[in-house]
């Protein structure tokens, strides 16, 4: 598809387990960003990666949150040891570069039991 | 401490009539704001931006409009449809004290386009 793809669309898993989120930016889209959004509240930054290099990881809440990328395509974020403040839904958006719109998925909705 | 503030979590309009979100912000490097929709169960998608050096952009029934003293902006839709019953987020870009562009973005704002 030519959008921003991102899978699991729902997780469901029990405190304590890690989770692994992944994330599909458009072809070509150098910049890629992840966000969180808890119910009721707003658009949350995470991380910012430039290609492969992450120059912006302040958003990231605790050690627990990692991200990846490779090259300028496929990123998966990681959440170790899942807690309940952790549901949510991440959402991934990519763009042709550093401010320029960015293009969202629809997201991964996590619930931790 | 909120950056972009959409004050008005909710708003009501009749079809046809206008609709105006209205969006406040406090950090005056912002260069660069953007409006996003966003559908249930969709991630948000792009609507129009403006940069600090215009004071309106236009596209189609979509304007939005600047105000740089008064660090306020506002997104008007005309005529408003059903269709267009979505939340609607505002953000601001600028560099932060780190020299990183960021993207802060406000809370939304609920419009529901009435028949």
């Amino acid at each position: 598809g030519a959008g921003v793809s991102q899978s699991p669309s729902n997780k469901v898993t029990e405190k304590g387990k890690d989770v692994e989120l992944r994330c599909d930016p458009i072809s070509g889209h150098t910049a890629l960003y992840w966000y969180r959004q808890r119910l009721g509240q707003g658009l949350e930054f995470l991380i910012y990666f430039q290609g492969n290099s992450a120059p912006d990881k302040s958003g990231l809440p605790s050690d627990r949150f990692s991200a990846e990328r490779t090259g300028e395509s496929v990123s998966t974020l990681t959440i170790q040891r899942t807690q309940q403040e952790d549901s949510a839904v991440y959402l991934c958006a990519s763009s042709l570069r550093d401010h320029q719109p960015q293009h969202f998925g629809d997201g991964t909705r996590l619930s931790i039991l | 401490d909120q950056q972009v503030k959409q004050n008005s979590p909710s708003l009501s309009v009749q079809e046809g009539r206008i609709s105006i979100l209205n969006c406040d912000y406090t950090n005056s490097m912002f260069d660069y704001f953007l409006w996003y929709k966003k559908y249930p169960a969709e991630g948000p998608t792009f609507l129009i931006s403006i940069s600090s050096i215009k004071d309106k952009n236009e596209d189609g029934r979509f304007t939005v409009f600047l105000n740089k003293s008064a660090k306020h902006l506002s997104l008007h839709i005309v005529p408003s449809q059903p269709g267009d019953s979505a939340v609607y987020f505002c953000a601001a870009s600028g560099f932060n004290a780190g020299n990183n562009r960021k993207l802060i973005w406000g809370l939304g704002t609920s419009l529901a386009v009435n028949p």
